[in-house]
């Protein structure tokens, strides 16, 4: 089955501690994107990529950063200077213009 | 600032009726619409779009009605029924999304009473 698989589903980070969110796709998507979904709030958008080894910074990458060696990852790393990295971090891809996002089933982050 | 609103936090509607979602926004350069469904937990699921050259665009019991004058788009769902509840984001893009960035309104909750 194609889809976006994230991983893992529940996360937990300590204090000063990096951690990284997987995102796998096999639908053959150039464009991946993060975004971060807080209580009562859309999504913001995190980074995103058109291409392999090409990403930009969203609307709110402070904090994060990402990397895009494969067409089919796009793993996001929440660094130690992001002040409040508890949210749900949602994963996506789209083929090109015109064409809807297609979303991961996200990944929980709290802080221990 | 807010390009997308959502004005409307939740709304309760009866099974069998219709439930009308509604989504504001002030870039004149969105020309691509989207609405997604979410879930608890669960990645949003894309539902139905709309791109400025048209006014309306319908999918089974779903409908997005789109107005550009007034800069206004909503989303009508009929029948109504209990599996439809759940939050509704409104989504946009300039240039079919040229640029590849959607921007979300905040949801609206939708409850579907039996």
């Amino acid at each position: 089955d194609g889809g976006i698989t994230q991983s893992p589903k529940y996360l937990f980070r300590k204090e000063g501690q990096n951690v990284t969110l997987s995102c796998e796709q096999n639908l053959n998507h150039d464009a991946m994107y993060w975004y971060r979904q807080d209580p009562g709030q859309g999504l913001r958008l995190i980074y995103y990529s058109q291409i392999v080894n090409d990403f930009q910074k969203g609307d709110i990458a402070e904090g994060y950063s990402v990397s895009r060696e494969k067409k089919e990852s796009f793993p996001l790393t929440v660094t130690s200077a992001q002040k409040n990295p508890t949210a749900f971090y949602l994963c996506a891809s789209r083929v090109g213009a015109y064409q809807p996002q297609h979303f991961g089933d996200g990944t929980r982050l709290s802080i221990l | 600032d807010q390009q997308v609103k959502q004005n409307s936090p939740s709304l309760s509607v009866q099974e069998g009726r219709i439930s009308i979602l509604n989504c504001d926004y002030t870039n004149s350069m969105f020309d691509y619409f989207l609405w997604y469904k979410k879930y608890p937990a669960e990645g949003p699921t894309f539902l139905i779009s709309i791109s400025s050259i048209k006014d309306k665009n319908e999918d089974g019991r779903f409908t997005v009605f789109l107005n550009k004058s007034a800069k206004h788009l909503s989303l009508h769902i009929v029948p109504s029924q209990p599996g439809d509840s759940a939050v509704y984001f409104c989504a946009a893009t300039p240039s079919g999304g040229s640029n590849y960035k959607l921007t979300f309104g905040k949801g609206t909750l939708l409850t579907v009473n039996p």
